[in-house]
């Protein structure tokens, strides 16, 4: 099955800092990315995606960038804010099926 | 629109009673899925249903089972609950084009 390797586990940046998180996969058949982000105590909520026919999706401060070659995919946040502290998840799919997730990586943005 | 809805939010089972966790989703999604979220260890998938009849296991199905009960509706049974069982479930469902979208969650607790 895929697997999903997601590095770094926790980050800790200054405020108005850059953020980046990884996420490695073995299918790649995988043609789906989401991302989600998960405050304590709440759900995980998508946050921004991509399609395995795109290189590079932005969304205001966030941006997803895929390397379908090496199987890999980041989280860009830039200009980070102490309400961007989080657990951010990576997820993979080839299909509209089942979602795979990595372990997450815990963002805290301190001011 | 609700989204995603799963009941209860808490529980607290002795170890060797029995529940059933609740979700209905009104997007008219297709699949529909069951997670445990335990710390450190990322969302694993329990169970899922790619369409309403259908149903297949996931990473961590011992222990579960589950009823596609129409396309709006998915439940999760614990028969006879263990300390193991003890984690946050998330209900979730997707409609093809995009990620899953999550419910609330169940905090349960086996004692």
């Amino acid at each position: 099955g895929e697997n999903v390797e997601q590095h770094p586990s926790t980050l800790s940046v200054q405020e108005g800092d850059s953020a980046v998180i990884k996420c490695t996969y073995s299918d790649s058949a995988s043609n789906y990315f989401p991302w989600y982000k998960q405050e304590l105590g709440k759900r995980p909520q998508l946050i921004i995606d991509i399609r395995s026919n795109v290189g590079e999706k932005k969304d205001q401060r966030i941006a997803v960038t895929l390397n379908k070659t090496a199987k890999h995919f980041s989280l860009h946040i830039t200009e980070t804010q102490p309400e961007d502290s989080a657990v951010y998840f990576c997820a993979v799919t080839s299909g509209y099926s089942t979602l795979t997730f990595g372990k997450g990586t815990m963002l805290l943005v301190s001011p | 629109n609700a989204g995603v809805t799963q009941t209860p939010k808490f529980q607290v089972l002795k170890t060797g009673q029995s529940m059933t966790l609740q979700c209905a989703q009104d997007m008219n999604h297709n699949s529909m899925y069951w997670y445990r979220q335990d710390p450190g260890m990322g969302l694993r998938l329990i169970y899922y249903s790619a369409s309403e009849g259908t149903t297949d296991k996931g990473e961590v199905p011992n222990g579960y089972n589950v009823s596609r009960l129409n396309k709006r509706e998915f439940s999760l049974r614990l028969e006879s609950a263990a300390p193991s069982q003890t984690s946050v479930y998330f209900c979730a469902s997707s409609g093809g084009d995009r990620g899953a979208f999550f419910g609330q969650g169940t905090r349960l607790t086996v004692v």
